[in-house]
């Protein structure tokens, strides 16, 4: 079919500000989500990941919060730095789908000096 | 450790050529799968390999194959490329439990192709 161009939401945060990122997933099934980074010219880079039995997980400066009733994922960043500027991904996994992840569409964050 | 690595970075082809791409995944990493990232679609799973097995299979036409190497090194291959097949594709392995659990996957930083 015809593909469509992908329009990414912007968030804009002032440096040292905390930042959220939130990402709706498709599938109640499934199991395992992950968290990912991508700079311009680089592939995804892991950020962080929660299973389905979890509703928080926290890693260095990130969080990750699970709804799984309305089936919603968010990232919140403590203290946002010019670094973080990238297009930040939430990818889905059904277990019995193997390592197939379902990506959402992403979110530009720009960091402002 | 070194990271997933894909060769090659960049490559320009024509229409109705064939093109096949390379993935090291991390040392000891099995399992290898493979991306298409374009502004259109996104990223989107092509397929995933392990243990020289293909697991899982995407969306996407047949022209779109793969396989993988006793050293788990991967390689995909397009045929009859055609305009819309211009993307980034990205690499990605992970360990692979034998238990079945979830593992995360590493991400190479992918090869362009560019079809004209």
């Amino acid at each position: 079919g015809e593909s469509v161009g992908l329009h990414l939401p912007t968030l804009s945060v002032q440096e040292g500000d905390n930042s959220i990122i939130n990402c709706a997933y498709s599938n109640s099934a499934s199991d395992y989500f992950i968290w990912y980074k991508q700079e311009s010219g680089k592939g995804p880079q892991f950020i962080i990941d929660i299973r389905s039995n979890m509703d928080k997980r926290q890693g260095q400066r990130v969080t990750v919060l699970l709804n799984k009733t309305v089936k919603h994922l968010s990232l919140q960043i403590a203290a946002t730095q010019p670094g973080d500027s990238a297009v930040y991904f939430c990818a889905e996994n059904v277990m019995e789908y193997g390592n197939k992840l379902v990506f959402g569409a992403g979110t530009i964050l720009r960091v402002k000096s | 450790k070194a990271g997933v690595t894909q060769t090659p970075r960049y490559l320009i082809k024509t229409r109705g050529q064939q093109v096949t791409l390379s993935c090291s995944p991390i040392s000891g990493h099995r399992s290898v799968s493979w991306y298409q990232q374009t502004p259109g679609q996104g990223l989107q799973f092509l397929f995933e390999y392990f243990s020289e097995t293909q697991r899982n299979k995407g969306n996407f036409p047949g022209r779109f194959s793969g396989r993988q190497f006793s050293n788990s090194r991967s390689e995909m291959n397009v045929s009859t490329l055609e305009l819309g097949d211009s993307a980034l594709y990205l690499c990605a392995s992970s360990l692979l439990s034998l238990a079945g659990g979830k593992e995360t996957q590493y991400f190479g930083p992918g090869t362009r192709l560019l079809v004209l």
